[in-house]
């Protein structure tokens, strides 16, 4: 059974640091997806990763896929204010098109 | 640009009332999807189908039941409402393998 854990699930930092939030899956994957959830709202896709070793940029956030070590991790450099959201990962199981497994959530604030 | 529409955005209902959640999305999509948002549980999902009158059980399908009649609508019912079933739920559409579009979502509080 395929598994997807967030770490950490709560981040509070500071404008202008930079921090890493981690995912990792404990069965084969080659789908990866990271949402964005402002509080209130509905979810929003930020990156698809399909491939060991892609990297998606936009912004100040970074995502990267490792499928060996079945690791996925999003970087926020400098760190804005606007970024403050709940993050979700979300793993693909490989034999399906349909499902997708959720992470909890790494709920991050960011102070002015 | 793409929509995925929740009929309504909050709604509060009473124990063994049957509730209708609908859903409607204009992308000509074949997957669309029902989730419940848990705090500290991600999302989980109910059911999902995959082209009109087609539909499978996800995680979670017990007291929920599905219809999919027309390619654009997907309704979620709750058969007989219960506290338990108080809630966010989200429908989300995709076409193939890509990225989910999400509706707005519809906070449920069973009384």
């Amino acid at each position: 059974e395929l598994k997807v854990e967030q770490n950490p699930l709560f981040l509070s930092m500071q404008e202008g640091k930079n921090y890493t939030i981690y995912c990792n899956y404990s069965t084969t994957s080659d789908r990866l997806y990271w949402y964005r959830q402002d509080p209130g709202k509905s979810l929003e896709s930020l990156f698809v990763l399909l491939s060991n070793g892609a990297v998606k940029q936009e912004g100040r956030l970074m995502a990267s896929l490792d499928t060996k070590a079945r690791l996925s991790t999003l970087h926020i450099t400098a760190a804005v204010h606007d970024l403050s959201a709940t993050y979700f990962c979300a793993v693909a199981p490989p034999d399906s098109n349909y499902q997708l497994i959720w992470g909890a959530g790494t709920k991050l604030i960011i102070k002015p | 640009d793409v929509k995925v529409t929740q009929s309504s955005r909050y709604l509060v209902k009473r124990t063994g009332e049957k509730v209708f959640l609908e859903c409607v999305q204009d992308m000509d999509h074949e997957n669309m999807f029902w989730y419940r948002q848990d705090p500290g549980l991600g999302l989980r999902l109910i059911y999902f189908s995959y082209d009109v009158k087609m539909k499978e059980k996800g995680d979670i399908p017990e007291g929920y039941s599905v219809s999919r009649e027309k390619k654009e609508r997907f309704s979620l019912i709750l058969e007989s409402a219960s506290t338990n079933q108080t809630s966010m739920y989200l429908c989300a559409s995709k076409a193939g393998g890509e990225k989910l579009f999400f509706g707005s979502g519809t906070q449920l509080s069973v009384l």
